[in-house]
């Protein structure tokens, strides 16, 4: 199993609302990573867990919270999201103790009204 | 300056075309990728290279590291090769940085 599998795959959420994303990969990778992608431009990393542990933050609002409650899941919830926070959130997963090639969910379209 | 750099930004091509897609860097690496990503989000990784030359079907990566230079080639393009095709260079640990991207339109 090769797969990184997102859920949704679509959401519209309003300014008040609180939702999460979730992420699933059962390749035995221990490296998981959220990343943001805004229409036409590259993906921006957001975190990234190594080993179940926040390794790397990369100064993302407290709008957004990951979550890794074991080494196949990765979470993010979202509370009080900016209409720019609208983007395609995509979710990756590596195993660090060979390579970084990383691997890519299909993402979640988020769209905050 | 962005620390990659991808030439040309958007491509045209037709069927049967030879094309190839540029990435420079400026910053030390302990390896590049070349991802594909389709119209809808999903990312496929096409190659991960540190030296030297990959192949795959009809895709070819090559990278120069004294020159800090990579190349993708797709050799006999077709429709379904049109995508975005992103550069991008592991520099710290897991940490990628990203090329802007070059839209690739193959017309039949």
């Amino acid at each position: 199993d090769t797969e990184v599998t997102q859920t949704p795959k679509h959401l519209v959420m309003g300014m008040t609302n609180k939702k999460s994303l979730k992420c699933e990969q059962h390749m035995g990778h221990r490296a998981m990573y959220w990343y943001k992608q805004k229409a036409k431009k590259p993906p921006e990393l957001m975190f990234v867990y190594s080993y179940e542990k926040l390794s790397i933050n990369e100064s993302v609002p407290s709008r957004f919270s990951p979550e890794c409650p074991n080494s196949s899941l990765l979470n993010l919830h979202l509370h009080a999201l900016q209409p720019e926070d609208s983007a395609l959130y995509l979710c990756a997963s590596s195993d660090p103790g060979m390579t970084y090639e990383q691997y890519f969910g299909p993402g979640t379209r988020l769209t905050v009204t | 300056k962005n620390e990659v750099e991808q030439s040309p930004q958007n491509l045209t091509a037709q069927e049967g075309e030879f094309i190839t897609i540029n990435c420079s860097y400026s910053v030390g690496i302990s390896a590049l990728h070349w991802l594909q990503q389709h119209p809808g989000g999903g990312i496929v990784s096409l190659f991960m290279l540190s030296s030297g030359k990959k192949k795959h079907g009809r895709l070819i990566a090559t990278i120069n590291i004294q020159e800090k230079h990579s190349s993708l080639h797709i050799t006999a393009s077709h429709p379904r090769d049109s995508a975005v095709y992103i550069c991008a260079v592991e520099t710290s640990g897991s940490r990628l940085t990203f090329g802007e991207g070059t839209q690739l339109t193959v017309n039949p």
